[in-house]
């Protein structure tokens, strides 16, 4: 089975502090991605990569960055955290084939004080 | 656009039938993903749909027609269990991207 693990499952971080959200697949995915989940507005797209190295913006980057030094790992890096950041975190990987489905995270709820 | 619609909120009883809507407006994508989510937990794979027509798997079935821009899924036999939020997506040609609905919350009552 493919398993997508995310480092923290709760995070509590002051605003202004640099945040990181880590994420590592063991399937070999060439795909990966971060989504938040708000309630009301379902899953949103914040980054995207389809190789090591290679990264795409997805609909919300703004406050965002990341990372992908490994194929198997894919960091999301808050640079100042704020409060309107606090959400759920979900990361998910796939193979490169359209029909190929995502793979969750159990997720990581960030609340940002 | 590439709206995609679902009802936030559905209810049903134990035993009984229910179909899960979900319309959309790109004119060009690859296939539907259906996926279920407890709450608190991870969203799971449950189909995808790349032709016209349904698609069975066990007391889950999922239909799709690309004319119309419509596709359900259809649970029989509802169980306590299947309480969850159900999240359409769509697959969109030449992008990794989904496009994901905002999910409709079914409740199983006793």
């Amino acid at each position: 089975d493919v398993k997508v693990t995310q480092s923290s499952r709760y995070l509590v971080k002051r605003t202004g502090e640099k945040v990181f959200l880590e994420c590592v697949q063991d399937m070999d995915h060439e795909n990966m991605f971060w989504y938040r989940q708000d309630p009301g507005l379902g899953l949103r797209l914040i980054y995207f990569s389809y190789d090591v190295k290679m990264k795409e913006k997805g609909d919300i980057p703004e406050g965002y960055s990341v990372s992908r030094e490994k194929k198997e790992r894919f960091s999301l890096i808050l640079e100042s955290a704020s409060t309107n950041q606090t959400s759920m975190y979900l990361c998910a990987s796939s193979h490169r084939e359209s029909n190929s489905p995502l793979h969750f995270g159990n997720g990581t709820r960030l609340t940002v004080t | 656009g590439q709206n995609i619609d679902q009802p936030t909120e559905m209810t049903a009883t134990e035993g009984a039938i229910v179909q899960i809507n979900c319309t959309y407006q790109t004119s060009g994508f690859n296939g539907l993903f259906w996926y279920q989510q407890h709450a608190g937990e991870a969203p799971t794979f449950l189909s995808y749909n790349v032709l016209d027509g349904l698609e069975e798997k066990g007391r889950f079935s999922s239909f799709l027609s690309r004319s119309k821009g419509y596709s359900y899924l259809l649970l029989k036999e509802l169980q306590m269990k299947d309480s969850a939020s159900y999240l359409c997506a769509e697959d969109p040609h030449s992008s990794y991207k989904l496009i994901f609905g905002s999910g409709t919350r079914l409740l199983v009552r006793p």
